[in-house]
């Protein structure tokens, strides 16, 4: 089984911008691979943020962006607000399963 | 409004058995791909599987830590989901979560497998 992996913390202050990535060790993550964002705060479900690669659903926040850089797709917060502190998790479709990434605990401070 | 209520959960000792339940409204349950995702107490997010809609083929996929031991199904006449569990370990231990195609999310349900 792929192993997808993240950053497992970064720190952004207020206001500030931030890429968070997700790398699969079968190589480049692509189109292809349909990757999406999702964020999760303590005690809730996990929220989508972004799916196959850079689409948004009505309820993401127009900071946050998908895209692909540097062989890993990424996840772009421009402008960090308080409420944006939670873990963040990326998915990666491969041909018969997918695999999450160990998630990204984002600090705003 | 998508709405995903998940049930099943409790108790079950280890090589036991459980079947969760996943009721779905809010959209065209047989068109969608649904999947079961589950989060173990403090650790992150693990994809377990998926039902593909009848008209993408109908069939399932499983994680290898699953494969053989759990198995999906779905009702499109009731607009449900389920998720059979057997030869369970402790390891199974988890909140699992009903999705739609990880869009849409259910509040989870616990499910504890200890002796």
């Amino acid at each position: 089984q792929a192993v997808v992996t993240q950053e497992p913390s970064l720190t952004v202050s207020p206001g500030g911008t931030v890429t968070l990535t997700c790398g699969s060790s079968t190589g480049a993550v692509t189109s292809g691979h349909y990757p999406y964002w999702f964020q999760q705060k303590p005690g809730q479900a996990p929220r989508t943020l972004i799916y196959d690669t850079t689409n948004k659903h009505s309820w993401t926040p127009a900071r946050f962006s998908g895209s692909l850089l540097g062989g890993k797709a990424a996840l772009t917060l421009s402008g960090a607000q308080p409420e944006d502190e939670a873990e963040y998790y990326c998915l990666i479709s491969y041909s018969a399963a997918r695999v999450f990434g160990g998630g990204t605990k984002l600090t705003v401070l | 409004e998508v709405q995903l209520v998940e049930s099943g959960g409790g108790l079950v000792k280890p090589g036991g058995s459980l079947r969760l339940s996943c009721a779905a409204s809010g959209f065209t349950f047989s068109n969608a791909w649904m999947s079961w995702v589950r989060q173990a107490p403090g650790k992150g997010l693990e994809w377990v599987g998926r039902f593909k809609s009848k008209t993408d083929g109908g069939t399932t996929d499983y994680a290898a830590p699953v494969k053989g031991r759990f198995t999906i199904s779905r009702d499109d006449s009731k607009n449900t989901l389920s998720l059979q569990m057997n030869s369970l370990k402790t390891e199974d231990t988890a909140v699992y979560y009903c999705t739609t195609g990880c869009h849409s999310w259910g509040q989870g349900t616990l499910v504890t497998v200890s002796s």
